[in-house]
């Protein structure tokens, strides 16, 4: 199939950590990628995995790639108000590099 | 990092006109960008992949006769939605990818808000 999938709706206390899940079904996928669109704006790249790692870590983000189970991870550490948006998950494959989208993951913080 | 800028980021038309879309990157050059269409809490959906100096390719669904898509230059990329109606309400977003990021990075444009009345 040509999905990417993950889960709708994430609730979490500020200050503890978040972790939103993603599963796709390319094993071709070149990179996989998250992106953060806050309410009424674009999306803003946060970070991305080439697929021969595991982990990359940016500050608060920690990215985990299972390369055998086709699963994804983001976790932002210290979750912050301005946290609050959507995260979807991205992989890029194909010839021309075609970057497919999951659904998205809404993120709310509980204060 | 790398800027896309789209033009218009809100439009209102009336059904049956037509409507431009830029999609420009500022800083860089791309040979490729995307055109996506973001319905109502759900995802992205890829329309086509603009390809400068050639046909865009459209992805299975997409009507190439009324979402014609013009890449004229390594900066800029255009989406005219023909003969619009309501149901083309939607948001629609471009990327573009650096050359020098050999496809790695993918920037997005503000998106244009498109409302058909």
């Amino acid at each position: 199939g040509e999905d990417v999938e993950q889960s709708l709706f994430l609730s979490v206390r500020e200050g503890d950590s978040s972790v939103i899940n993603c599963t796709y079904t390319d094993s071709s996928s070149t990179y996989l990628y998250w992106y953060k669109q806050e309410p009424g704006a674009g999306l803003q790249l946060l970070t991305y995995i080439f697929s021969n790692m595991d982990m990359k870590q940016d500050q608060r983000l920690t990215v985990l790639l299972n390369k055998k189970d086709k699963h994804l991870s983001l976790r932002i550490a210290d979750t912050q108000t301005g946290d609050s948006a959507i995260y979807f998950c991205a992989e890029r494959r194909g010839r021309d590099d075609k970057i497919i989208f999951g659904k998205g993951t809404r993120l709310h913080i509980l204060p | 990092g790398a800027v896309v800028s789209q033009h218009p980021s809100r439009v209102i038309c009336k059904s049956g006109t037509s409507v431009k879309i830029e999609c420009r990157s500022l800083d860089f050059q791309a040979t490729t960008m995307f055109w996506y269409r973001q319905f109502p809490k759900k995802s992205l959906m890829l329309m086509a992949t603009s390809n400068e100096g050639s046909k865009a390719t459209y992805e299975q669904g997409v009507e190439k006769d009324k979402f014609l898509i013009n890449h004229a230059s390594l900066t800029l990329s255009t989406l005219t939605v023909t003969s619009a109606h309501p149901e083309d309400s939607s948001f629609y977003i471009c990327s573009a990818s650096p050359i020098w990021t050999k496809n790695t990075e993918a920037f997005f444009g503000q998106g244009t808000r498109l409302t058909v009345v």
